[in-house]
């Protein structure tokens, strides 16, 4: 069966600190996968989805980066956070286009 | 932008009473998709919707989607306390890999 693992589960970062979440899927091969955020007692909004190892694209220009090095592997970066970069991080998977989507357990990330 | 307008926003009810949620797009959907997200947690499938008119049942849940393909409905019957959560519908726009989420309603049940 298909697992999705992200990391790490709780982040507290100060301002101008680098960031890297990481998302590996198990159990499927060439996954679409996603980097979502969501506020605090807000949507999701997607930030980045790729469809392929080194595909990426991006959703809203903003403070982050994403890359793939390897087919199941999600990595979300920063280089110097914000304060509004803080929030919920949710990595997704899915395969082929309008089928369901699964998320992992999400990260916290608080910028202080 | 890009997404899907719930209403309402948020909806606090009694335990054992009634419970909707509506999602609306301004465009023809392919097809509809609704998570549930409890608190604390990550959005989790429930259904999809796919077929003009279409109505599922997933025992309390009614799930319906509009004729015209741009609207849905969940709708709960006797709220639990376990129906706590946030509620999104999402939608993936046709020829693409994105799935763009509702706002979201998140209900409150007051037992």
């Amino acid at each position: 069966s298909q697992t999705i693992h992200q990391w790490p589960a709780t982040l507290v970062q100060p301002v101008g600190s680098p960031l890297s979440l990481e998302c590996t899927v198990e159990g499927t091969s060439n996954p679409n996968l996603y980097w979502y955020r969501q506020a605090a007692g807000r949507g999701l909004q997607l930030l980045f989805y790729s469809v392929g190892i080194g595909q990426i694209s991006s959703e809203v220009p903003q403070n982050l980066s994403a890359s793939r090095p390897q087919d199941r592997q999600f990595i979300l970066s920063s280089k110097k956070l914000l304060l509004s970069d803080s929030g919920f991080y949710l990595c997704a998977w899915s395969l082929g286009t309008g089928n369901t989507i699964y998320f992992g357990e999400g990260s916290w990330l608080t910028v202080v | 932008g890009q997404q899907v307008m719930q209403i309402p926003q948020y909806q606090h009810v009694q335990e054992g009473e009634d419970f909707t949620t509506y999602c609306n797009s301004s465009t023809t959907l392919s097809n509809i998709q609704w998570y549930k997200q409890r608190p604390g947690g990550h959005p989790v499938f429930l259904i999809q919707l796919v077929k003009s008119g279409e109505v599922k049942k997933q025992k309390r849940l009614t799930f319906q989607f509009g004729e015209a393909k741009k609207n849905s409905s969940l709708h709960i019957t006797a709220t639990q306390t376990t129906d706590v959560g946030t509620y999104f519908c999402a939608k993936s726009t046709s020829g693409t890999y994105k799935y763009i989420f509702g706002t979201g309603t998140r209900l409150k049940v007051l037992a």
